[in-house]
């Protein structure tokens, strides 16, 4: 059972906006930054969130990340294709001395 | 660039052993805490360890703790991981990941291609 709590799947037609929420806790989102990550099928995941709200370079405006207590969400609008992946939330556990992911969620593009 | 080679996986019997390696270029490799991250078949992203740029902190997944020994060789640019007493439900994909700074806090922004490791009699 994950640390992080995400939904397991989340979808929506060409151009919509899907978010996906990651709840923690006082241990870990409350107090860490939070990372997105995204894995392409067949592929290693890659960062598209860094430090709560940060796009790495080469990742599309459309993708936004937030931030509010011990929760997340990352928003991706004008949905394409390429958007369909698994996206996992991350950040550091000071209690556990560890690090943690959500599930991850199923993003499919209808 | 910044690459992340892994190699090491392979095919081994349950209670055998296995070390992975990772070759890692086009940073200061020596500023930078790295870890392991694995994904077992159909599953999500699981941590399993991380050293900080100095050796001097190490923390390891209470599923691996005692087993598994990450350590790294800032003169070569290479982590390792030695995995012991391996069990069925270690088979999966490890990944070399670096983090974004020297510290834990600062979450991964590199990933290996990664390597198979599969237990199985």
């Amino acid at each position: 059972q994950s640390v992080l709590t995400q939904p397991p799947s989340a979808s929506g037609t060409p151009g919509q906006r899907v978010t996906i929420s990651c709840s923690g806790s006082d241990s870990n989102v409350g107090i860490n930054y939070v990372y997105w990550y995204q894995q392409l099928p067949g592929a290693a995941p890659k960062v598209v969130i860094f430090r709560n709200n940060k796009r790495p370079s080469g990742v599309p405006d459309r993708i936004s990340g937030s931030k509010s207590g011990t929760s997340a969400s990352l928003a991706i609008s004008g949905l394409r294709s390429e958007d369909e992946a698994d996206y996992y939330c991350g950040a550091w556990d000071d209690n556990l001395s560890g690090y943690v992911f959500g599930p991850g969620t199923k993003v499919t593009v209808l | 660039e910044v690459r992340l080679l892994e190699s090491g996986g392979n095919l081994v019997q349950p209670g055998g052993s296995l070390r992975l390696s990772c070759a890692a270029s086009g940073f200061t490799f020596s500023s930078y805490a790295m870890s392991w991250v694995r994904q077992a078949p159909g599953k999500g992203l699981q941590w399993i360890s991380s050293i900080s740029y100095t050796s001097s902190a190490i923390h390891y997944a209470d599923s691996v703790k005692g087993r598994f020994t990450i350590s790294r060789d800032n003169f070569k640019g290479t982590l390792s991981l030695q995995m012991n007493s391996l069990r069925a439900e270690d088979t999966a994909v490890y990944y070399c990941v670096k983090f974004y700074d020297y510290d834990f806090w600062s979450g991964f922004d590199q990933w290996g291609q990664g390597t198979q490791v599969t237990v199985s009699a």
